[in-house]
């Protein structure tokens, strides 16, 4: 089946370090992705990994791929009050439409 | 840097009235989407669309709604007899299908069903 599953809440201190986890049950996928939305806002795209990869580092975010466990996480480095927001975790299927199936996403919650 | 477009931002009709949100996808990309996002829910596909014609799509996606692309740039969603749980947030999407191929998303349209 189709599935990608996110815990629903995180709270992290500002200037601490944030972990999102996802797993994912389709090992078809060709993209995972993490999105960021605001309150009342658009998806935010803000990283991507290829399946055939391990690790994504970008600025203050890592992205770690273990693909035999269907796993995913997002490391957010000194997390900041502006980093409060929901996280979803997606992926892309390679079925003919190439359909993107997100997660239920994650609160995540910076206190200052 | 190039992006997806959608209109309007925000639609308000009563139900069973007919509604077409637009979208324009990035000038190149071959591969079209809508999902969907109700209130406080998870975004769910809808559709994906190539080469003129639906390539997949939900279960959600039934006989009420169509997709179609009118002339180069323009790709529509129409809902034939909106209910009030078509209420949600409807994203476009696009993707080039070559290279980095990834979905680019558009603002989103906010759909309000009275």
């Amino acid at each position: 089946g189709e599935d990608v599953e996110q815990s629903l809440f995180l709270s992290v201190r500002e200037g601490d370090s944030s972990v999102i986890n996802c797993t994912y049950t389709d090992s078809s996928s060709t993209y995972l992705y993490w999105y960021k939305q605001e309150p009342g806002a658009g998806l935010q795209l803000l990283t991507y990994i290829f399946s055939n990869m391990d690790m994504k580092q970008d600025q203050r975010l890592t992205v770690l791929l273990n693909k035999k466990d269907k796993h995913l996480s997002l490391r957010i480095a000194d997390t900041q009050t502006g980093d409060s927001a929901i996280y979803f975790c997606a992926e892309t299927l390679n079925t003919g439409g190439f359909k993107t199936i997100f997660g239920a996403g994650t609160r995540l919650f910076v206190k200052a | 840097e190039p992006e997806v477009t959608q209109t309007p931002s925000h639609q308000v009709t009563q139900m069973g009235q007919e509604v077409i949100l637009r979208c324009v996808p990035i000038s190149n990309h071959l591969y079209f989407y809508w999902y969907r996002q109700i209130l406080g829910q998870k975004v769910e596909f809808l559709v994906s669309f190539y080469n003129n014609e639906i390539s997949e799509k939900s279960e959600i996606f039934d006989d009420q709604f169509s997709v179609e692309r009118p002339d180069g740039s323009n790709f529509t969603l129409k809902i034939r007899s909106t209910k009030l749980e078509d209420s949600a947030m409807y994203f476009c999407a696009s993707r080039d299908g070559q290279g980095v191929d990834t979905q680019y998303f558009g603002p989103g349209t906010r759909l309000t069903v009275l």
